[in-house]
């Protein structure tokens, strides 16, 4: 099991243009993700997703940034029109299906650097 | 408002000393609080939570709710404990994505 796949690792992007993250969780697992770190800031939760599904959006700022998970193929974080505060780490982790609330151990994947010049 | 607060940014001891990292949180119903460790060049992972009250790689946690403090404790420092250390707060039974994490504390080992 490979775990959490992030992709890219590193991307940089101009004021204004897209930024897509993409994330391919471990095998079996059906829960996808997302955190933000700032610099010198921990992770902040952005939002949570299973297949098909948006289950938490709390985190996610209300403009600009949309999140999927589908069916098929990795979880998508798009920021558009991107701003210079928008540099970060983006994290993506994965657990599998939960039950009754308990907590399921989130794995994470190694995060993609955004830099916006 | 919930909150995870680890006040050190840094903490450097000898190899052999004790450690330990402090965290403390702002929550006013049942938490679940749990460490997670980030080595060098490696992904972040978690090293232990309240609820299992385990000893992983020779740390301890224990949950206070009157000081609301989850500190994390070794009792002889290793050099390869150094890394990146994250205290992190979720709601329990709450949704399972919503993790607090604090800022983080970077733990240096001296040989």
């Amino acid at each position: 099991n490979a775990g959490v796949m992030q992709n890219p690792r590193h991307l940089v992007r101009r004021r204004g243009q897209e930024a897509r993250l993409r994330c391919s969780p471990m095998k079996g697992h059906s829960h996808v993700y997302w955190y933000r770190q700032l610099p010198e800031e921990g992770l902040k939760f952005m939002v949570y997703l299973q297949k098909e599904n948006i289950i938490d959006e709390s985190g996610m700022p209300k403009e600009r940034f949309s999140a999927e998970f589908p069916k098929e193929g990795p979880s998508i974080l798009r920021i558009q029109q991107v701003v210079r505060g928008d540099s970060a780490a983006y994290f993506c982790a994965s657990s599998p299906p939960g039950s009754g609330g308990s907590y399921n151990e989130q794995f994470f994947g190694p995060g993609t650097r955004l830099t916006v010049l | 408002a919930q909150r995870v607060t680890q006040p050190e940014k840094l903490l450097s001891v000898f190899k052999g000393a004790p450690v330990e990292l402090k965290c403390n949180y702002s929550y006013s119903g049942s938490p679940e609080l749990f460490w997670y460790v980030q080595y060098s060049r490696q992904r972040l992972q978690l090293l232990l939570r309240h609820i299992s009250r385990e000893s992983i790689k020779g740390f301890t946690a224990d949950l206070n709710k009157g000081e609301t403090s989850f500190h994390l404790k070794k009792p002889f420092a290793q050099e390869e404990d150094s890394a990146m250390y994250y205290c992190a707060l979720r709601r329990y039974g709450g949704s399972q994505g919503n993790l607090i994490f604090g800022k983080g504390t970077k733990l240096s080992v001296k040989p």
